[in-house]
């Protein structure tokens, strides 16, 4: 899998669109870029992921730029149970589908 | 979306004993289990994968014989922590993925094993 660089920490607003940066500038053609999230002392929960085209779903929206190099994770309309640590995640399925290598990921505290 | 309990929540057992972790997939059969395990302040690391009736695949530096996994059905795999020690304390977590939802894994919520 490709390695993904994210900035540690953010802040957002509650109510504000919080956008999470997402570096993977040797990522493959084959390699989708996945978003995850952690909440305290819970499992991970699939979020959204994409190739090539932007995605929307009810969740969240993925921007990848047209070279694929990096990608934009955003919450529309942030909310205090959205404080979680975020990890972006590239994988290209076949034999390593599934075998998720999660980076440190973004600590997203969302404030009143 | 697809739910994956795991069973207990949280375990304490004494250093030399052994610890069996459960993994459902309640509402999808799973083709493939994943094991993870995550210390304290740490990022998630893949232990294993694990195929209904097949041997686990463990990954680079994880002891098959300390970390026995079964996959016996569609919906349930199983961690058995062998001989655990204190430095085997952690957060194990598994996730699965159905037949159908293929690009989205489903994660358990996790259980926490304290070695004393």
């Amino acid at each position: 899998d490709a390695k993904t660089t994210q900035p540690p920490s953010m802040d957002c607003a509650e109510g504000r669109a919080a956008n999470l940066p997402c570096n993977h500038s040797t990522i493959s053609g084959n390699e989708y870029v996945y978003w995850y999230r952690q909440i305290h002392s819970q499992g991970p929960q699939y979020i959204i992921h994409g190739l090539k085209n932007n995605e929307t779903n009810e969740m969240a929206s993925l921007i990848i730029t047209e070279d694929r190099k990096s990608s934009t994770l955003i919450l529309p309309h942030a909310t205090l149970r959205d404080t979680a640590v975020y990890y972006c995640i590239a994988n290209a399925g076949g034999t390593s589908y599934g075998k998720l290598t999660f980076g440190q990921g973004t600590i997203l505290t969302v404030h009143p | 979306g697809a739910v994956v309990s795991q069973h207990p929540s949280w375990v304490i057992c004494k250093s030399g004993t052994s610890v069996k972790i459960e993994c459902r997939s309640l509402d999808f059969q799973a083709t493939t289990m994943f094991w993870y395990r995550q210390f304290p302040k740490q990022s998630l690391m893949l232990m294993a994968t694990s195929n209904e009736g097949s041997k686990a695949t463990y990954e680079q530096g994880v002891e098959k014989d300390k970390f026995l996994i079964n996959h016996a059905s569609l919906t349930l795999s199983t961690l058995t922590v062998t001989s655990a020690h204190p430095e085997d304390s952690s957060f194990y977590i598994c996730s699965a993925i159905g037949l159908e939802a293929q690009f989205e894994q489903f994660f358990g919520p996790g259980t926490r094993l304290t070695v004393l």
